[in-house]
């Protein structure tokens, strides 16, 4: 059990809606990434919050946005969704030291896209 | 562009035999390494990871890693597998004060028993 929560964990949409998806970070965590995860493929970095802004970005495209809250929880937000967006999102949180790398996952959120 | 490549998808051992699963990645600078595992129906989790020193690195559940620079590679290794390592594991790197995680494909691993 890491500390993060993620929901809802599974959800259906359709194609040009729109989607929120939620995260809890651990607790005493202060950075909070995103990661897809196509089926049969590994984590893709979507992006990084470190202390409510917004710390890197990885390759997607601007309808993929994000918030993170004064608590350090985190949104994922997914505009005009194709049908590429369907898959496994994932929310890892890490202390203060945001370098190492060393993650601690939650259970992810799947997105079907119909 | 940094990548990781993991050799195989899927692995079938019996219990009891050895394990290496390869990964190597393209990167020329100073990088950490991890591996990760996803057991079934669970969420990821740290298997292990090198940062600086000993290039052999022991992590949880008798597995082992071995760093070889020269040849950009990060094998994940264990000497006698049990049933309860079937899983799904996954090499990751990022460059040294990088944040972003780069991660291979992943390794299906079934041990029968």
């Amino acid at each position: 059990e890491t500390g993060v929560t993620q929901s809802p964990t599974h959800l259906i949409k359709t194609r040009g809606q729109q989607v929120t998806l939620r995260c809890s970070s651990q607790s005493g965590h202060n950075t909070v990434s995103w990661y897809q995860q196509a089926l049969g493929q590994g984590p893709q970095f979507i992006f990084q919050y470190y202390r409510e802004e917004e710390n890197g970005r990885g390759n997607f495209p601007p309808r993929f946005s994000g918030l993170q809250f004064p608590n350090y929880s985190s949104e994922l937000n997914v505009n005009a969704l194709e049908l590429d967006d369907s898959a496994l999102y994932l929310c890892a949180s890490s202390g203060r030291d945001r370098g190492t790398g060393e993650l601690f996952f939650g259970e992810g959120s799947r997105l079907t896209v119909l | 562009a940094q990548s990781v490549s993991q050799h195989n998808h899927h692995v079938i051992l019996s219990e009891a035999a050895s394990l290496e699963l390869g990964c190597n990645y393209s990167y020329g600078g100073t990088v950490n390494l991890f591996w990760y595992v996803q057991y079934p129906g669970q969420h990821l989790q740290l298997l292990l990871k090198y940062f600086s020193g000993d290039p052999l690195v022991k992590g949880i559940k008798g597995f082992e890693a071995e760093f070889i620079k020269s040849k950009f590679s990060f094998n994940l290794r264990k000497p006698s597998v049990q049933w309860s390592d079937t899983a799904e594991y996954f090499c990751a790197v990022n460059a040294r004060n990088n944040y972003q995680l780069i991660w291979g494909a992943g390794t299906k691993l079934i041990i029968k028993p």
